[in-house]
């Protein structure tokens, strides 16, 4: 079946600019995370969503970030003003269950964005 | 705070020879752990984990992982290593008592020469 999905798979966006990243989980999961990646570094949690719901946003660095899921399924991160340190690989996760912290993750190929 | 150590960033080893691929973590509860692959421009592909019970787990491609508790460890192990293995590896781990993230570690990037 489907894994999870995300687009664009590559971003150049020049200092400033606004992007989008858009994540498409897997059927059915209702959890969703967004995590970054730094060059050289583990990721890091930036965000979670059950169903259309928000329920941790404390990893989210700046209010730069925004992270939405209006239906329960696909899910945009949004970057406004973009910095040079916003560049990363920016992966999504999907899990099928309202998860405790032992339900598998299943992770999408990310989105590199580089900031110049 | 919660947090992940892999103390080798970079190991390289034959091929056919074993494995080992060390995790410290240190965490104020009962902790979930994952080992993670990350090819180049590849997401990230869950080898094992461990939740409960047998304190020895096995995974796909022949992988297993031992948690220690006693030692907050969870390494990796591969008795016979082969090329397609060389990637990248990542430790993670969560908890309950931390809601849904799990905390990973920075990686080690396993070369194999034949």
């Amino acid at each position: 079946g489907a894994g999870v999905s995300q687009s664009p798979r590559y971003k150049v966006a020049k200092r400033g600019q606004d992007v989008a990243l858009r994540c498409d989980p897997i059927s059915g999961h209702v959890s969703l995370f967004w995590y970054q990646q730094a060059l050289g570094q583990g990721p890091e949690f930036l965000t979670y969503f059950q169903n259309e719901a928000q329920l941790d946003k404390s990893g989210l660095p700046s209010d730069r970030f925004f992270a939405e899921r209006p239906e329960g399924s696909v899910s945009t991160l949004k970057i406004q003003r973009t910095q040079q340190e916003d560049s990363a690989v920016y992966l999504c996760a999907s899990s099928l269950e309202v998860p405790r912290a032992g339900h598998e993750q299943y992770f999408g190929p990310g989105t590199r964005l580089t900031v110049t | 705070a919660q947090s992940v150590t892999q103390p080798d960033i970079h190991i390289t080893v034959s091929e056919g020879a074993s494995l080992e691929l060390r995790c410290n973590y240190s965490y104020g509860a009962t902790p979930y752990l994952f080992w993670y692959v990350q090819s180049p421009g590849q997401g990230l592909q869950l080898l094992l984990k461990y939740f409960s019970g047998d304190t020895l787990v096995q995974g796909i491609k022949g992988f297993e992982a031992e948690f220690k508790r006693s030692q907050s460890s969870f390494n990796l192990r591969k008795p016979s290593v082969h090329w397609s293995d060389a990637a990248e590896y990542f430790c993670a781990v969560g908890a309950e008592e931390y809601g849904n993230k799990l905390v990973f570690g920075a990686g080690t990037i396993l070369r194999v020469k034949s």
